[in-house]
């Protein structure tokens, strides 16, 4: 059971490359989140998901898009990389419960480490 | 304003000492709360969840005030190893699967 695994963990960009970064859960999980934190700040949610074929923006949703094409996976595509999101990005997810259905605890991957030149 | 604040610190305690940390929130709606430590460099992890009767875990006691909407956290005895950032997490039905994150309150512990 690996949990959240992020790939890759770590990459250098110039400006204007693309890239996808992928996120697997192994946990059956329903809901799954992408954040990004930059140096000495909280985590901003970027785009998350409460179901397969599902995704939602969320507070800094611009310069990126997202899929979820299959449960276990997330992606994160940045179209044309700029320098302002260099940053480490974490994947999250998490069950629900109740009704309304609420998220129960979020599990997080080890991060990607972006750096954008 | 934040819906979820934190006083950043840091707190820079000597080993042993008690501190306590304050989270409040401003939707009267959420319905779940937690408490994550953030390792520098590290992914977020589950440190507890804060019930409306309040809970422990060993050293650490976590309340919840629902009428003045605010949870705490209270480390004892601090060790080296509590040094950390330590995140406060809400939750609420009306956000449809979303958590918002206070910003975090990072400890030092020092021998």
């Amino acid at each position: 059971n690996a949990g959240v695994t992020q790939t890759p963990k770590f990459r250098v960009l110039k400006t204007g490359q693309s890239m996808t970064l992928l996120c697997a859960q192994d946990m059956n999980h329903e809901y799954m989140y992408w954040y990004r934190q930059d140096p000495g700040m909280g985590l901003r949610l970027i785009h998350y998901s409460v179901g397969e074929g599902t995704t939602a923006k969320g507070e800094v949703p611009d310069g990126y898009n997202v899929s979820r094409l299959k449960k276990q996976n997330f992606l994160l595509g940045l179209e044309s990389a700029a320098p302002s999101q260099t940053s480490v990005y974490f994947c999250a997810s998490s069950h629900y419960s109740g009704q309304p259905k609420i998220q129960e605890t979020q599990y997080f991957g080890p991060g990607t480490r972006l750096l954008v030149l | 304003r934040k819906e979820v604040e934190q006083d950043p610190g840091p707190f820079n305690v000597p080993e042993g000492a008690t501190v306590a940390f304050n989270c409040t929130y401003s939707n009267s709606a959420s319905q779940s709360f937690f408490w994550y430590r953030q390792d520098c460099r590290k992914e977020p992890k589950l440190l507890m969840s804060v019930y409306s009767s309040g809970n422990e875990d060993g050293r650490f006691t976590a309340q919840l005030n629902r009428a003045s909407q605010y949870i705490s956290l209270l480390i004892r005895d601090s060790k080296l190893s509590d040094s950390a950032t330590y995140l406060c997490v809400v939750n609420t039905r009306t956000n449809a699967g979303k958590s918002t994150f206070g910003d975090g309150t990072t400890l030092t512990v020092k021998p």
